[in-house]
C-alpha cells in the first residue's frame, strides 16, 4: 500500500514551458486535492475533485488545469510556467466515509521556474 | 469560510523543555480538528485529530484537546527531543471536502 505517490519529484522548468505533475492513490479515496506551499504562506488550495467526474477551483487556480483521469489519479497541468509558479506541490487525498476527514499527502514535487 | 489562526514561530527549545503551540479556528457547523507535522524534505503527515468537542487527540507523545468554547486545538508535549524538529500545521476541517491550513509553526529543538 504506497499511499499517496506523486511524479516527479523534483523538475526545472523554463518560462512558458508545460509540464503535468501526477499523482495517484491506492486507498480507494474519493476526494483529491492539489497544494501548493511557499515559504510563509503555508499551504494554498489549487484545485479539488470531490469525485470521480467532478473538479472545483480551489484558493489560486489561476495558471493551472487538472484532469481527474479515475478514481486513483489526478493532474496538475501548468500550461506555460512562469515564475511565480515556483512552489512545491503537494497532492492529497481523502475519504469522507465514516466521519473521517483527514487528508493523506504525498512527497511533493518541488518546481523551479526560471 | 474557515479560518485558522496559529501561532507564528520560529520556536527554538532545547532538548526535554515543554512546548506550547497555539491554534485557533473559526468555522461552520461542527469541524474535526487537526494537527499535521512536516519534517523536512517530506509531505505533511497526519500527527493526531480530535472529532468532537474536549475530545483529546494524541500521538508521539503530543497532545491537543478539542475546545468548542474557546474555538481553540493548542498542541502541547511535556518533553520535546531533537527529532521532533519540524513545522507543525493546524486545520480544521470538515464534510465540506475541504481542510483549512494554518501558515504553520517551525519547531526547533537544540541539545
Amino acid at each position: 500500500n504506497a499511499g499517496v505517490t506523486q511524479t516527479p519529484k523534483f523538475q526545472v522548468l523554463k518560462t512558458g514551458q508545460s509540464m503535468t505533475l501526477q499523482c495517484a492513490q491506492d486507498m480507494n479515496h474519493n476526494s483529491m486535492y492539489w497544494y501548493r506551499q511557499d515559504p510563509g504562506m503555508g499551504l494554498r488550495l489549487i484545485y479539488y475533485s470531490a469525485s470521480e467526474g467532478t473538479t472545483d477551483k480551489g484558493e489560486v487556480p489561476n495558471g493551472y488545469n487538472v484532469s481527474r483521469l479515475n478514481k486513483r489519479e489526478f493532474s496538475l497541468r501548468l500550461e506555460s510556467a512562469a515564475p511565480s509558479q515556483t512552489s512545491v506541490y503537494f497532492c492529497a487525498s481523502r475519504d469522507l466515509a465514516g466521519g473521517q476527514y483527514e487528508q493523506y499527502f504525498g512527497p511533493g514535487t518541488r518546481l523551479t521556474v526560471t | 469560510g474557515d479560518s485558522v489562526t496559529q501561532m507564528e514561530g520560529p520556536v527554538t527549545l532545547s532538548e526535554e523543555a515543554f512546548l506550547t503551540i497555539n491554534c485557533t479556528y473559526t468555522a461552520t457547523g461542527y469541524p474535526s480538528l487537526f494537527w499535521y507535522v512536516q519534517y523536512p524534505g517530506e509531505g505533511l503527515q497526519l500527527l493526531l485529530k480530535a472529532t468532537k468537542a474536549d475530545d483529546k487527540g494524541s500521538n508521539k507523545g503530543f497532545e491537543a484537546t478539542y475546545r468548542k468554547e474557546t474555538t481553540s486545538f493548542h498542541l502541547e508535549k511535556g518533553s520535546v527531543q531533537v527529532s521532533d524538529s519540524a513545522v507543525y500545521f493546524c486545520a480544521p476541517g470538515g464534510s465540506n471536502y475541504k481542510l483549512t491550513f494554518g501558515k504553520g509553526t517551525l519547531l526547533t529543538v537544540n541539545p
